[in-house]
């Protein structure tokens, strides 16, 4: 089974409008963190946000903030404020404290940023 | 900010050669990792190691491979005997902390290309 989600191979947005990026996850450990990582065109992968499992409050970092379900095991991330330069690929990854501790990462969802 | 630095960017290789891909992870993490990302595809947990030893591995990290830390900062794989398969984008990350692992995010490098011919 698919241990982290994401529906959307790629999303459209305008320049300077908001855009939500889906990630759904699946874990029976009760601790675990979840992270979002940005791959622009050129390769390399850039950490974003992240949230813990027991954390009350939906991160934030700049223009990025994270839309944490527990219940509904999803982990949305917002862009608001949309730039050209957000165009690329974002990839949702897990963690757990138990078990693999490495990160599971998702298929990615290529947004691209219309001016 | 400090940085993981992976060298070569792009390394090319005959198949059946060895190959040896190299890492300098942030000097204060404990943590570190092999991922590798085949075109187009999801990226894929190699190999983690802790206190100069492998603490994890993947189905794909099998005897061909190997990791080392031969100083105290150069961080490498091997890939023995390389096949067309192991063409993909090979990524160091590193991250702080052993202990609640699960908010370590973990720092990636810009990944060496590797293009078996």
């Amino acid at each position: 089974a698919q241990k982290i989600t994401q529906t959307q191979p790629g999303m459209f947005v305008q320049e300077k409008e908001a855009v939500t990026l889906d990630c759904t996850y699946d874990t029976s450990d009760p601790s675990y963190g979840l992270f979002w990582y940005k791959q622009p065109s050129s390769g390399e992968m850039i950490f974003l946000i992240y949230q813990g499992s027991y954390d009350q409050q939906n991160a934030t970092e700049g223009r990025y903030s994270l839309n944490f379900q527990k219940a509904r095991k999803s982990a949305n991330l917002v862009i608001s404020a949309s730039q050209l330069g957000d165009s690329a690929m974002y990839f949702c990854a897990m963690r757990e404290d138990t078990g693999r501790r490495a990160l599971t990462f998702g298929s990615g969802t290529r947004l691209q940023v219309q001016p | 900010e400090p940085e993981v630095t992976q060298t070569p960017s792009h390394q090319v290789t005959q198949m059946g050669q060895e190959v040896i891909l190299r890492c300098v992870p942030i000097s204060n993490h404990l943590y570190f990792y092999w991922y590798r990302q085949i075109l187009g595809q999801k990226v894929e947990f190699l190999v983690s190691f802790y206190n100069n030893e492998i603490s994890e591995k993947s189905e794909i990290f099998d005897d061909q491979f190997s990791v080392e830390r031969p100083d105290g900062s150069n961080f490498t794989l091997k890939i023995r005997s390389t096949k067309l398969e192991d063409s993909a984008m090979y990524f160091c990350a590193s991250s702080e902390s052993v202990f609640r692992a699960s908010n370590q995010p973990q720092h990636f490098g810009d990944g060496t290309r590797l293009s078996i011919l």
